[in-house]
């Protein structure tokens, strides 16, 4: 059974804690990528990784790092630098960064920050 | 820089009638328009997508149009029923690797 899992559903923390979210693929694409969702609001691109070993930051990047040193895994750290980390998070894949290929989404891990 | 806008953001209908969802977007590179579906609490699924090289898409009860001159994409829903309550995203994708998403249609099929 193919897909993309996120690891928790729910995250809890205290403020100045980094936090690593989990994200795995078994579907042998090439490219993740992490969005943030906010109530009311699109989908805002924070990484994306066409590759093992490569990463590139997108639009709201600052106080989140990233990794891919597997091809299967894209975890997602948000650290205490993140002024506003309260939020929804979903990872998707898709087979290759360019071209018309679909993204596929995980089920998304909902953080919480107080 | 590149922009979609989706309208409107909430939509409520009754059981059997049709909704239609409205994007129009800003980078002419454009040539593929995803719809992803989004139930409460999980991850966006796609729907139906369109690619530029044809001006409508069906699938079921779900169409999509799209007219690249004007740079308007929709998403018909024909005889809506409980189960179609989510939110609804449409999307564009150009000539590089970024896919931009509209702010969202929250859908409500009254019983």
């Amino acid at each position: 059974d193919g897909g993309i899992t996120q690891s928790p559903k729910y995250l809890f923390r205290k403020e100045g804690q980094n936090v690593t979210l989990s994200c795995e693929q078994n579907l042998n694409h090439d490219a993740m990528y992490w969005y943030r969702q906010d109530p009311g609001q699109g989908l805002r691109l924070i990484y994306y990784s066409q590759i093992v070993n490569d990463f590139q930051k997108g639009d709201i990047a600052e106080g989140y790092s990233v990794s891919r040193e597997k091809k299967e895994s894209f975890p997602l750290t948000v650290t205490s630098a993140q002024k506003n980390p309260t939020a929804f998070y979903l990872c998707a894949s898709s087979l290759l960064l360019a071209g018309l290929y679909e993204q596929y989404f995980g089920p998304g891990t909902r953080l919480t920050v107080t | 820089g590149e922009n979609v806008e989706q309208h409107p953001s909430t939509l409520s209908v009754q059981e059997g009638d049709s909704a239609v969802i409205k994007c129009t977007y800003s980078d002419s590179a454009s040539n593929y328009f995803p719809w992803y579906k989004q139930e409460l609490g999980k991850g966006p699924q796609l729907i139906i997508d369109i690619r530029s090289n044809v001006g409508e898409k069906k699938d079921q009860r779900i169409a999509v149009t799209l007219n690249k001159t004007a740079k308007h994409f929709s998403l018909h829903i024909t005889e809506t029923q409980p189960e179609d309550s989510a939110v609804y995203f449409c999307a564009a994708k150009g000539g590089g690797f970024k896919t931009i998403f509209g702010a969202g249609t929250r859908l409500f099929v009254k019983a």
